[in-house]
């Protein structure tokens, strides 16, 4: 139980475009999903968190505008890059947290190329 | 402000023990994660303290002092598999349950 994936694993696109990147819960609702950014060799910078029916919190620094988050349903989440560079280039993670639980289970996540 | 190091790399052997210490500074404390990641790959959860001492899980056991802001991850009988990084995680005292993540530890296993 507790499996959570993302759609697609990976994408490649062309700087200026958007791309959406989904994160659903397959086996249980979750209230909260978390959304992860990870360069290479480098540790898990937290982006923003997402409560359904409710507008995303983000953490310092992460452009609102730039990284749309949605949280339409208990099992969905998405996150769009909006007008894509180079530098947006990135392994995206997003996480699930089951009910009232300490636990937060992670995507398999998806790699982002902006050429 | 929030701080939480970890050491970059560590090398072990097969069969030995290593223990990856972790330290954190942190405007609120409700709990400490361990998780795995290998290469490519989402994080996997290894363990959660949230009360002074130690909790074993198999190879895997964490322990955590708060009156130290320390914690560590011990593997014994290490195998090749466990070549992987391994994020100390401190989830602050608030409502959102977000975690603040480490900068991971990566750990070779030579045989």
């Amino acid at each position: 139980g507790a499996v959570v994936s993302q759609h697609p694993s990976w994408v490649i696109c062309k700087s200026g475009t958007s791309v959406k990147i989904e994160c659903r819960s397959l086996d249980f609702q979750a209230t909260t999903m978390f959304w992860y950014r990870q360069f290479p060799k480098q540790s898990l910078m937290l982006m923003a968190t997402s409560n359904e029916g409710s507008k995303a919190t983000y953490e310092q620094g992460v452009e609102k505008d730039k990284f749309l988050i949605n949280h339409a349903s208990l099992t969905l989440s998405t996150l769009t890059v909006t007008s894509a560079h180079p530098e947006d280039s990135s392994f995206y993670i997003c996480s699930a947290r089951l009910g009232r639980s300490y636990e937060q289970y992670f995507g398999p996540g998806t790699r982002l190329t902006v050429t | 402000g929030q701080n939480i190091d970890q050491p970059t790399e560590m090398t072990a052997t097969e069969g030995a023990i290593v223990q990856i210490n972790c330290t954190y500074q942190t405007s609120g404390f409700n709990g400490l994660f361990w998780y795995q990641q290998h290469a490519g790959e989402a994080p996997t959860f290894l363990s959660y303290n949230v009360l002074d001492g130690l909790e074993e899980k198999g190879r895997f056991s964490s322990f955590l002092s708060r009156s130290k802001g320390y914690s560590y991850l011990l593997l014994k009988e290490l195998q090749m598999k466990d070549s992987a990084s391994y994020l100390c995680a401190v989830r602050e005292e608030d409502s959102s349950y977000k975690l603040i993540f480490g900068s991971g530890t990566r750990l070779l296993v030579r045989p």
